[in-house]
């Protein structure tokens, strides 16, 4: 069973504006985080990631968000361009540990 | 700086024939991961290799699957024999490091079609 789930298949968002990515997990173990982002025909390229002693991690146009109580976390790319257009994938692992959980992936499409 | 070479791309095969991928890691990493793609369960860890030493397998799906990491520069993973539900993307992924988590560094993939 999928313990992290990224209910959003897909999304579409006009050039400029903010894409905003969504992930939940459901073990309560895991506590580093990441987000991977795959082009077609290439392996994921790693984004940016997020420990549990955090809550916001930014790194230029994207900063994840992570809110442990809810388990849940969010990726928000601003401002939205067309090379962003990927498949993001949400993974989660225990700090001590070496397996990444991942996410099925939401496509994004950013259009001009 | 190459990053993680996999062979073939893309591999198609008739069910019942025995199928090779290869992995080349990035060159001083000391883990290698080896995944699955597939629409219905996403990306799925099969075996992790930490100094070519395979340390989890449990994601091995059966008997049919067996992987090697014969010196750090080269993996393989080989089904024999092969079924059409094995059709899926296999990456390899590599990383370095002696303290987890570490960032995995992905290959391209090989697509493999079983007919």
């Amino acid at each position: 069973d999928q313990q992290v789930k990224q209910n959003s298949p897909s999304l579409s968002v006009q050039e400029g504006r903010i894409s905003i990515l969504n992930c939940d997990y459901t073990n309560s173990m895991f506590d580093y985080f990441l987000w991977y982002k795959k082009y077609p025909a290439e392996g994921p390229t790693f984004l940016i990631s997020i420990s549990s002693i955090k809550d916001k991690n930014e790194d230029g146009r994207f900063t994840v968000f992570l809110n442990k109580s809810a388990k849940h976390l969010s990726l928000h790319i601003v401002p939205s361009q067309p090379g962003d257009s990927a498949v993001y994938f949400c993974a989660a692992s225990e700090y001590s540990g070496y397996a990444l959980n991942f996410g099925k992936g939401t496509s994004l499409l950013v259009t001009p | 700086d190459a990053g993680v070479i996999q062979s073939p791309r893309h591999e198609v095969t008739e069910m019942g024939q025995e199928v090779t991928l290869r992995c080349k890691p990035i060159s001083g990493h000391n883990s290698l991961f080896w995944y699955r793609q597939t629409m219905m369960r996403g990306l799925e860890l099969l075996i992790y290799f930490n100094n070519n030493v395979p340390i989890d397998d449990s994601g091995m799906p059966e008997d049919r699957f067996s992987a090697k990491m014969p010196n750090a520069s080269f993996s393989t993973l080989k089904i024999q024999p092969s079924e059409p539900r094995d059709s899926a993307v296999y990456f390899c992924a590599s990383s370095f490091g002696s303290s987890l988590p570490e960032t995995q560094y992905f290959g391209p993939g090989t697509r493999l079609l079983v007919l």
